[in-house]
């Protein structure tokens, strides 16, 4: 089983819509959790970390739920410049001291005018 | 806004020939992190520094790659001898310590091996 798994899309959607995206995580020992946002050929950037009680920045919102290992994310009043690939992000603990991300393969929004 | 940078932005060598991709962390993170994407597939970790020493590598970062903090600025990932498979988009990031510390990315190294 992949360690965070997303739906690859990609999700078209018009101007204005809500879109919403899911994840899953396969390691119940993580503890942090984040969306990143990755356009063609560049960085994945941090749209922002997720925490169990939920929460939002602008238009972004963004769910935990610890018990079924699930993340979501919220794009309200989707914008053209909103059209990126969405990377679901785990940070695991390993083996000794120190911390990596795990990736989901991401989840590609198109929107359009 | 402070920002992780890296250098080249792209490279292409040959078979068997040595790279050095050079990245600049954020300069308050004390942690500092490699990770490679290769075309179409997902970001993959390959080592996390901390405190001058490897905090943590993967089954990836086999005897062929190292790194190092050769002074107060700059952290370096060495491929000895690169193999076609090696070509790939190698990211440098830093965080702050902390198992919940963001961590940001560099622009990235375009890895081109012929």
């Amino acid at each position: 089983r992949k360690e965070v798994e997303q739906d690859p899309g990609p999700f078209n959607v018009p101007e204005g819509a809500t879109v919403a995206f899911n994840c899953t995580y396969s390691n119940s020992a993580s503890q942090s959790f984040f969306w990143y946002r990755q356009d063609c050929r560049k960085e994945p950037k941090l749209l922002m970390s997720v925490y169990s009680s939920g929460n939002e920045d602008g238009r972004f919102t963004a769910q935990l739920n610890r018990a079924s290992q699930y993340i979501s994310l919220l794009i309200r009043d989707s914008k053209l410049s909103d059209s990126a690939t969405y990377l679901c992000v785990v940070n695991s603990r390993r083996s000794n001291s120190g911390y990596a991300l795990n990736f989901g393969k991401g989840t590609s929004l198109l929107v359009t005018p | 806004e402070p920002e992780v940078t890296q250098t080249p932005s792209h490279q292409v060598t040959q078979m068997g020939q040595e790279v050095i991709l050079r990245c600049v962390p954020i300069s308050n993170h004390l942690y500092f992190y490699w990770y490679r994407q290769i075309l179409g597939q997902k970001v993959e970790f390959l080592v996390s520094f901390y405190n001058n020493e490897i905090s943590e590598k993967s089954e990836i970062f086999d005897d062929q790659f190292s790194v190092e903090r050769p002074d107060g600025s700059n952290f370096t990932l060495k491929i000895r001898s690169t193999k076609l498979e090696d070509s790939a988009m190698y990211f440098c990031a830093s965080s702050h310590p902390g198992q919940g510390s963001e961590q940001y990315f560099g622009p990235g190294t375009r890895l081109t091996v012929t």
